[in-house]
C-alpha cells in the first residue's frame, strides 16, 4: 500500500518551453502534497505545499508563477514548470499524505529528472 | 523553525556489522521522526518511524531510538547487507506540518 506514482521519471526539453510532471497516489486519497527539489549529493528542499482544491503554499524564494501547482483531485498533483531554463535542472520529487489514519507518514514518488538544454 | 543536523555524512561499514546514525532536533514541539532510504536516481522510501510517545521501535534488522530530553533519534542498522547501500535521511516534524530533513547519510556496505 501507500503507492506514489510520478511521471516522468526523466526529461530533456529546451530552453523556455513548459513541462508538465504528475504525481499520483494510487492506493489512497491524499488531501496534502508536497513537491521537493534535490541538487546532486543535497538534501530535500522543500518548494511548496498543495491541499485539494485550494491554493499551494510555497516556501521563501520559490516563485510561484514559474512553479505551477495544481491538485485537482485528492489523487493527483501536478507541477509545471514554466519557461524552463537551464538552472531549473533538478531532480523533482512529490510526496503524498494519506488523508487518513496516521496522517503523519509521507510517501513519496520516484522523482523526476529534468534536464533543460 | 526546525532545524535537523545529522552525522556522520558519510560512513562506511563491513558487510555484517552494524552501521549507527544520528540525528539532532532544535525544537522541542517536534513529535514525529521518521527515516528515509534513497537509492540513487529514487525517491525516497520510509523505512521506519517513530513519535515521541516512543522511545525505542524496531523491525526486523533496523531500529530506531528517540531521547526527548536530549532532542536526538538515531537509526541501527544491524547485520548489514550490501541492499543497504544508500543515502538515508532524517526528518522531524510537529504532527502532519511539514517534515524538515537532515542532510543526509551516504551509506556504503563493504562485501
Amino acid at each position: 500500500g501507500a503507492v506514489v506514482s510520478q511521471h516522468p521519471s526523466w526529461v530533456i526539453c529546451k530552453s523556455g518551453t513548459s513541462v508538465k510532471i504528475e504525481c499520483r497516489s494510487l492506493d489512497f486519497q491524499a488531501t496534502t502534497m508536497f513537491w521537493y527539489r534535490q541538487f546532486p549529493k543535497q538534501s530535500l528542499m522543500l518548494m511548496a505545499t498543495s491541499n485539494e482544491g485550494s491554493k499551494a503554499t510555497y516556501e521563501q524564494g520559490v516563485e510561484k508563477d514559474k512553479f505551477l501547482i495544481n491538485h485537482a483531485s485528492l489523487t493527483l498533483s501536478t507541477l509545471t514548470v514554466t519557461s524552463a531554463h537551464p538552472e531549473d535542472s533538478s531532480f523533482y520529487i512529490c510526496s503524498a499524505r494519506p488523508a487518513v489514519g496516521t496522517n503523519e507518514k509521507l510517501f513519496f514518488g520516484s522523482g523526476t529528472q529534468l534536464s533543460v538544454l | 523553525g526546525e532545524n535537523v543536523e545529522q552525522h556522520p555524512s558519510t560512513l562506511s561499514v563491513q558487510e555484517g556489522d552494524s552501521a549507527v546514525i544520528k540525528c539532532t532536533y532544535s525544537d522541542s514541539a517536534s513529535n514525529y521522526f521518521p527515516w528515509y532510504k534513497q537509492e540513487l536516481g529514487k525517491g525516497p522510501q520510509l523505512i521506519i518511524d517513530i513519535r515521541s510517545n516512543v522511545g525505542e521501535k524496531k523491525d526486523q534488522r533496523i531500529a530506531v531510538t528517540l531521547n526527548k530530553t536530549a532532542k536526538h533519534f538515531s537509526l541501527h542498522i544491524t547485520e548489514t547487507q550490501p541492499e543497504d547501500s544508500a543515502v538515508y535521511f532524517c526528518a522531524a516534524s510537529f504532527g502532519n506540518e511539514k517534515l524538515t530533513f537532515g542532510t543526509g547519510t551516504r551509506l556504503t556496505i563493504i562485501p
